[in-house]
């Protein structure tokens, strides 16, 4: 079945620094691949997405690039904030309409 | 911007008391999913709707946990009776499947269960 696999935190960082989340998946056929974001006390937020292979997604400052020959999506910031300590979840839509998978989600937390 | 609402924010009932969580999808999305969210357990998909129609309950436990759609406007997740190990954050989620636009979440409903 479809899964999702992320690097295991809590990642640390200070403030500044560059981020990269791994984000790995399996899946049938071409699934939309997502990753979300939550803060502390809300729900899941999207951040970007990108629906086909090459595509890249960025908001925020946050990118993902959509590597099928890699089946990759990781999530990479150049310099990141104390407010962008979050949890942050990778996530496929596979392309038959069925589940939105998950991955375990990445604590990270950002220090001044 | 549009929102996914549910209701109650939070929940704090006794062992064994019914517990109803309800949830609004955004006007026109057509697949509507249920998520658990504890610390030992990460997300956990509960029960999922496309049209209305329940098209995956498997992860739900069937003897207490049930899920349905009665319009458009409402889902409901129910537990009865409750247990202390259904404390957890509940989700709702909903999107319009295959529009590539992923899939906007409420805000959760906090539920313990004493």
């Amino acid at each position: 079945g479809n899964s999702v696999t992320q690097m295991e935190g809590p990642v640390t960082l200070s403030e500044e620094a560059f981020l990269t989340i791994n984000c790995t998946y399996t899946a049938t056929g071409y699934p939309s691949l997502f990753w979300y974001v939550q803060y502390p006390g809300e729900g899941l937020q999207l951040l970007l997405k990108a629906t086909k292979a090459d595509d890249k997604g960025s908001n925020k400052g946050f990118e993902a690039t959509y590597r099928k020959e890699t089946t990759s999506f990781h999530l990479e910031k150049g310099s990141v904030q104390v407010s962008d300590s979050a949890v942050y979840f990778c996530a496929l839509d596979d392309a038959y309409g069925n589940k939105l998978v998950f991955g375990a989600g990445t604590i990270l937390r950002v220090k001044s | 911007d549009a929102r996914v609402t549910q209701t109650p924010r939070h929940k704090v009932t006794e062992m064994g008391q019914e517990v109803t969580m309800r949830c609004q999808p955004i006007l026109g999305h057509n697949t509507v999913f249920w998520y658990r969210q504890t610390m030992m357990q990460g997300l956990e998909l509960l029960a999922y709707f496309r049209n209305r129609a329940p098209l995956d309950d498997s992860g739900m436990p069937k003897d207490r946990f049930s899920a349905e759609m009665p319009d458009a406007t409402l889902a409901t997740l129910k537990i009865q009776p409750s247990e202390p190990r259904d404390s957890a954050v509940y989700f709702c989620a909903s999107g319009l499947v295959q529009s590539g636009y992923g899939y906007t979440f409420g805000s959760g409903t906090r539920l313990t269960v004493v």
